[in-house]
């Protein structure tokens, strides 16, 4: 079975600054990794993925992540914030084979202020 | 751009009503999933499909049934809605391999 922890629950920064929200995982399998990002009254909108290869992720809106497979972490960072960035943000992680059922964290809130 | 849709995306009902969420996806995709959001944001899995006629229960225990008659189509049942199961529901598809998940808007379920 998989878990995910995501570290902090509230992210209040002020615009234009740099913001990294963390994501901690545990898993007996291998795993894929995901960033979603969910704006308010909406669905979830996958901002970035791990599926193989380099372990430093580019996805949508200027974020990033980082694949640490020794300390099982898959953090999300942007070096300058903007206020349209105010959202919840979900790490998950999936199994590669079978269902593939996605395992979420708790959420983080982002808010941006001016 | 994904194309799944979910109606209603708001509905208030009373205790003991029967109601049906409508999830539909036009990308053809085999797997579809069913999520449950609590008001602290956190989602739990709590059904989902490799096709048509599989279902199977996620991982959070739910009162509700679904079906899959049709490969596009994947509708959450509540036979008598409680207010315990006010929530937020959404669905998800996926195509096969899963590379990523696709999410509908949701719906927002409120029982009184």
């Amino acid at each position: 079975a998989q878990s995910v922890t995501q570290l902090d629950s509230q992210v209040p920064v002020f615009e234009e600054a740099p913001v990294e929200l963390r994501c901690n995982y545990s898993s007996s399998v291998s795993v894929y990794l995901f960033w979603y990002v969910q704006y308010p009254n909406q669905g979830l909108q996958l901002l970035l993925k791990y599926l193989s290869g380099s372990t430093l992720v580019k996805g949508i809106n200027g974020f990033e992540a980082e694949f640490n497979k020794s300390q099982t972490s898959f953090h999300l960072r942007k070096p300058s914030v903007h206020i349209s960035d105010t959202a919840e943000y979900f790490c998950a992680v999936s199994e590669i084979q079978g269902a593939q059922k996605l395992v979420f964290g708790q959420g983080t809130r982002l808010t941006i202020n001016p | 751009e994904a194309d799944i849709y979910q109606t209603p995306r708001y509905l208030v009902i009373g205790t003991g009503k029967k109601i049906t969420l409508e999830c539909s996806q036009t990308m053809g995709h085999d797997k579809m999933y069913w999520y449950q959001q609590d008001p602290g944001m956190e989602l739990h899995l709590i059904h989902y499909s490799y096709g048509v006629n599989s279902t199977e229960k996620g991982d959070l225990s739910s009162e509700s049934t679904v079906s899959r008659i049709r490969t596009e189509h994947f509708p959450l049942t509540l036979e008598s809605a409680r207010p315990s199961h006010t929530s937020q529901y959404l669905c998800a598809s996926a195509p096969d391999p899963v590379y990523e998940q696709y999410f509908g808007p949701g719906t927002r379920l409120t029982v009184t």
